[in-house]
């Protein structure tokens, strides 16, 4: 089975500096995907990034990027200008790649606080 | 690009009274459906899945159940509820070639 371990339960960053989420994982899968999603106050989850394990370019969407480290089995966010609109819990995933079913494992998440 | 649309936003249910949590998905067809449960503070804990019409594999026996009676629409029940089924429900969607999971907006139920 799977696991997900996201060692920081609270972070806290001024806003315009740079933060890094961390996450490790556990499989012995070579072929999966990684996520990191957002859940605002709202509680909607909304998809930031995601990974392929194949590729070895890190993702990059806007000011978020991750650091994907495989052999250490490792994925960390890294969030630059945080905006105070990012105060959220963080959530790291990992799917298997699959052609069927393909549930989501989580890790229990980091709440992250932008301060102004 | 799917929306996932989830029902009631909220919920006060005394024990021992039934549930019904709907889901329905727009813009894509035949989709994995999920149903999470995320305890306060805690993470996301998968309690079933359906790859189709009909079928639906649970994750974690308790008292709920879950039906997919169209290819779009899934739902999760109860008989009975616990004051431990409290929770935020949240339910997910992935479909066509897309990998990635959406979810709604959730349900916060409260037991009381």
């Amino acid at each position: 089975a799977q696991t997900v371990t996201q060692s920081q339960p609270e972070m806290s960053v001024q806003d315009a500096e740079t933060v890094t989420l961390s996450c490790t994982y556990d499989t012995s899968e070579n072929n999966y995907y990684l996520f990191w999603y957002k859940q605002p106050p709202s509680r909607q989850m909304i998809l930031v990034i995601r990974q392929e394990a194949y590729k070895q370019q890190n993702a990059t969407e806007n000011r978020f990027s991750v650091n994907f480290q495989k052999a250490a089995k490792s994925f960390s966010l890294k969030i630059s200008d945080s905006q105070l609109g990012d105060t959220a819990m963080y959530f790291c995933a990992f799917m298997k790649r699959n052609s069927g079913n393909t549930p989501l494992v989580f890790g229990k998440g980091t709440r992250l606080s932008v301060i102004a | 690009s799917q929306t996932i649309h989830q029902w009631p936003a909220t919920l006060v249910q005394p024990v021992g009274s039934p549930l019904s949590l709907e889901c329905t998905v727009e813009g894509t067809s035949n989709p994995n459906l999920y149903w999470y449960r995320q305890a306060a503070g805690r993470g996301l804990q998968l309690l079933f899945y359906s790859v189709g019409i009909g079928q639906i594999s649970s994750e974690v026996p308790q008292n709920l159940s879950a039906s997919r009676p169209q290819d779009r629409q899934f739902i999760l029940s109860s008989k009975k509820l616990l004051l431990s089924d409290s929770g935020f429900y949240l339910c997910a969607g992935q479909g066509g070639f897309s990998y990635e999971q959406y979810f709604g907006p959730g349900t916060r139920l409260t037991v009381t």
